[in-house]
Order: C-alpha cells, then sequence, then structure tokens
C-alpha cells in the first residue's frame, strides 16, 4: 500500500513564525504535490516537484516556499506565518506514468495561524 | 482557460441513488477522477474514466462521461451513511501530470 505521512495533522502558529510542514512517501514516486484546502475553494496547488532539487510553482505560491532534498521527502515551508495561510495542507504524490498518474494523499495538516 | 465545476452540496435519502455532477471546459483532458474524502481525512481515488470511454462500472459506482457536453458524472448505488463524504472531481491532460480539480460536492445523507 501506498502511504503518504505528514509530519503533523494540527499546528497552531503565531503570526511572523517561520513554520515546516513535512511530507514523506514511500513508494519512490517522482511526483510530489503541496495543496491548501478551503471551503467552497477546493484543492488549491500550492508547488509540485517532479524530481529531486527540482519545483515548480503552482497556482498559489505566494508566501510559501518548497525543498525536496529526497526524493521520498518534500517540505512546504511559510517564511512568514500570516492569518490568511489558516488552511488544510494537503501532500500528494504520483508516479509520472501509468493509471491516469493518480494521486495519493496524506491525511492533511489543518495550520492555525494566530 | 481550464475550469472544472461541481454543485457544493448534494442531500439524498439513506438508499436512494446519488448523482454527482461535474463539467468541465477543456476537451483536450485525457482521464478524469473523483476522489472521496471523508471527514478529518486525505482524499481517496474513487474510480477514474479514460477520455475515450463513455461509461465505467464498479459496484455500486457509476461514472458517465459526455465529451460533446463535457458533463462528468458519478452516481452512486443504494447510498449509505458510510458514503458521507466531500466528492471530488478533477481532470488531468496528456501534456503534463497536473490534475485541475474542482471545488467539491459534499454528500449529506439523510436517514
Amino acid at each position: 500500500d501506498v502511504k503518504v505521512t505528514q509530519s503533523s495533522r494540527y499546528l497552531v502558529k503565531r503570526t511572523g513564525e517561520k513554520v515546516f510542514l513535512e511530507c514523506v512517501q514511500d513508494m519512490d514516486h517522482e511526483n510530489m504535490f503541496w495543496y491548501r484546502q478551503d471551503p467552497g475553494l477546493g484543492l488549491r496547488l500550492i508547488y509540485f516537484s517532479y524530481d529531486v532539487k527540482m519545483k515548480e510553482k503552482g497556482d498559489i505560491p505566494e508566501g510559501y516556499s518548497v525543498s525536496r532534498e529526497k526524493k521520498e521527502r518534500f517540505s512546504l515551508i511559510l517564511e512568514s506565518a500570516s492569518t490568511n495561510q489558516t488552511s488544510m495542507y494537503l501532500c500528494a504524490s504520483s508516479l509520472t506514468s501509468g493509471r491516469g498518474s493518480e494521486q495519493y494523499f496524506g491525511p492533511g495538516t489543518r495550520l492555525t495561524v494566530t | 482557460g481550464e475550469d472544472v465545476e461541481q454543485s457544493l452540496f448534494l442531500s439524498v435519502r439513506e438508499g436512494d441513488s446519488s448523482v454527482i455532477n461535474c463539467t468541465y471546459t477543456d476537451s483536450s483532458s485525457t482521464y478524469l477522477y473523483w476522489y472521496k474524502q471523508e471527514p478529518g481525512a486525505g482524499l481517496q481515488l474513487l474510480t477514474y474514466i479514460f477520455s475515450n470511454m463513455d461509461m465505467k462500472q464498479d459496484q455500486r459506482l457509476t461514472v458517465l462521461l459526455n465529451k460533446k457536453d463535457k458533463h462528468l458524472s458519478l452516481r452512486i448505488a443504494d447510498t449509505q451513511t458510510g458514503d458521507s463524504a466531500i466528492y471530488f472531481c478533477a481532470e488531468r491532460f496528456d501534456s503534463n501530470y497536473q490534475l485541475i480539480w474542482g471545488a467539491g460536492t459534499k454528500l449529506i445523507i439523510k436517514p
């Protein structure tokens, strides 16, 4: 079974703090994704990575950065957290080919910025 | 541009069929997906359909694709309380591996 894990289920941080969200997958997938999920807006892609040290901006990259130093790990960084970054953050991974490149999701991290 | 639209809510009685609809704007999509998100959990792939198919059946689930109208639907027969979730429609293009997501439809089951 593919497993995607995220470092925290719930996180509370203060405005201005640096925040790290970690994601690890165990299936040797090339692609990894960070989304945020907000009510009525569905999933919006923040960043994705198609290989180690490679990254591409998604639809809403402002205020975020990412790091992929190892194939299995993809980190999302909020350099200076703001209240409008309070959201559910979902990590996903996929193979480049096969089965329509199904994305496998982690359980999500609910981040609250106060 | 690319856009995927879904209703935000659907309410059905237990035992009835649920039909969740999705429309998309780009006809060059190659795969269309339905994902399910149960409360407090991440998303799980429920089923998918390749763009050259018009129907796919998997137990209680039936996916219908009307390419001419760019309309995708998910029918759940004999809806159970365990089907309560948010259902996301997504499309993928052959040119890349990103998915374009709908906003999700929350399925509410009435006893």
